[in-house]
């Protein structure tokens, strides 16, 4: 099983700032790679395949980049709505893993 | 538009059985595997397993495998999720969503996997005495 690390987290970031989250590999996954999105007490809702493929109707500000086993989700400019948890999930190989989420809360 | 409607919350005690199901509807059902995710309370995700909607192929995680059964009705267009015995740890959230594979997977072997899209409402399953 692939282990997927998460870093940090927590993220505390004020509105309209940057915000940088990291997925660890524990191997190579290439670029299967999925980031999700969740509100509190909402579904996950998917945001990034294929590492840096952007779902449809998800805006330009998310952004996701990496291979191998480093890989990053940035948000440019944090809206009050993308106060949320974050999960990467690792699709090159079954069984399928998530990472255990970064949150990102108001600074 | 695309949409997986899943069954209401539920509660149960421990030994009861359970199925929930998980209703897709917008797309054509038999040309996407289906999975499940489960979110125990104030946790992350975890992926349960999948099915081939077309012939009921179905692949469990190993975590999961014994412990539930997976099974689909493509005539409804809608997949399952059940318990023959609940435990307490079985309280989650559970989530069905339509998953997109290589045509020429099987359960047995498949080049790559694939990403969960769009998802369901999820169910809460509460099981208590």
């Amino acid at each position: 099983e692939i282990v997927m690390t998460q870093s940090p987290a927590t993220l505390s970031v004020s509105p309209g700032e940057r915000a940088t989250l990291s997925c660890r590999a524990g191997q190579s996954i290439g670029n299967f790679l999925a980031w999700y999105q969740q509100k509190p007490g909402q579904t996950p809702r998917l945001l990034i395949s294929g590492a840096s493929t952007r779902a449809t109707g998800i805006p330009v500000r998310f952004s996701g980049s990496g291979s191998g086993t480093e890989f990053t989700l940035t948000i440019s400019s944090l809206q009050s709505e993308d106060f949320a948890f974050y999960y990467c999930q690792q699709y090159y190989v079954w069984p399928y893993t998530f990472g255990q989420g970064t949150k990102v809360e108001i600074k | 538009e695309v949409q997986m409607v899943q069954s209401g919350a539920e509660v149960r005690e421990p030994g009861d059985s359970l199925k929930i199901s998980c209703k897709g509807s917008g797309y054509s059902f038999t040309n996407y595997w289906i999975g499940w995710v489960r979110q125990m309370p104030g946790k992350g995700l975890e992926w349960m397993g999948i099915i081939n909607p077309r012939d009921s192929d179905i692949k469990y995680s190993p975590s999961f495998e014994g412990q539930v059964t997976i099974s689909v009705d493509k005539s409804i267009s809608t997949a399952y999720l059940q318990w023959s015995s609940l435990r307490d740890s079985d309280t989650a959230t559970y989530y069905c969503a339509r998953h997109d594979l290589p045509r020429q997977c099987s359960s047995i072997s498949c080049p790559w996997g694939s990403w969960f899209d769009p998802w369901g409402q999820g169910t809460l399953v509460t099981v208590s005495s």
